[in-house]
């Protein structure tokens, strides 16, 4: 069975700093997704970049990357230039490949929270 | 907005008491999960419908059951409540294309049982 890890419950980073959020996993599975959603105070989860394991190269979106390494099964989501926006929940998951239409479930980490300062 | 409701937002209700809970997905997206989100236990997956037919179970409890309607709408039935079932329950959608990753997810349904 797949886990997914993240060993940091609680970060705090000052605004327009970089933070790095950490998480690892384990499968058997040569291909994959992972992903990193964010969930503020508002309770809904968001999408923030996901990344397919088949690809070698770290996904970006904006001020969010991450650093994918596949040997270590590692997924680690670094956030730049910290908005006070970002303050959240951050939610490591994995996700099988899909054998068909219909998909496959999402297994999550336990989260980080995330404290952006002024 | 992700085009996933659920209703009702919030629910309270007491110990040995059942509640349904309902979601429906995006326009035209067969995929349905349900997800319990609590102190303890974390963001777990619950039970995935497609199509109307069950797919896949997580860690879903005897109690909890639930079903996919022809027009595609889920409800998530929790019967012989316990205070441990209170959490934030979630239900997110996905189109039927293979190798399609991104799951949409509703706003919750928060659950507090007394």
């Amino acid at each position: 069975a797949q886990t997914v890890t993240q060993s940091q419950p609680e970060m705090s980073v000052q605004e327009a700093e970089t933070v790095t959020l950490s998480c690892t996993y384990d499968t058997s599975e040569s291909n994959y997704y992972l992903f990193w959603y964010k969930q503020p105070p508002s309770r809904q989860m968001i999408l923030v970049i996901r990344q397919e394991a088949y690809k070698q190269q770290n996904a970006t979106e904006n001020r969010f990357s991450v650093n994918f390494q596949k040997a270590a099964k590692s997924f680690s989501l670094k956030i730049s230039d910290s908005q006070l926006g970002d303050t959240a929940m951050y939610f490591c998951a994995f996700m099988k490949p899909t054998p068909n239409q219909a998909g496959t479930a999402l297994i999550f980490g336990k989260g980080t929270t995330l404290s952006v300062s002024s | 907005d992700s085009g996933v409701t659920q209703t009702p937002k919030h629910l309270i209700t007491a110990t040995g008491q059942r509640v349904t809970l309902r979601c429906s997905p995006r326009s035209g997206d067969l995929s349905v999960y349900w997800y319990q989100q609590s102190l303890d236990q974390g963001l777990q997956f619950l039970i995935h419908y497609y199509n109307g037919e069950e797919r896949a179970k997580g860690n879903i409890l005897e109690r909890f059951s639930a079903q996919q309607f022809p027009d595609l709408h889920s409800e998530l039935n929790l019967s012989s409540l316990e205070l441990g079932d209170s959490a934030l329950y979630f239900c997110a959608s996905t189109p039927a294309r293979i190798s399609y990753n991104e799951q949409f997810f509703g706003p919750g349904t928060r659950l507090t049982v007394l």
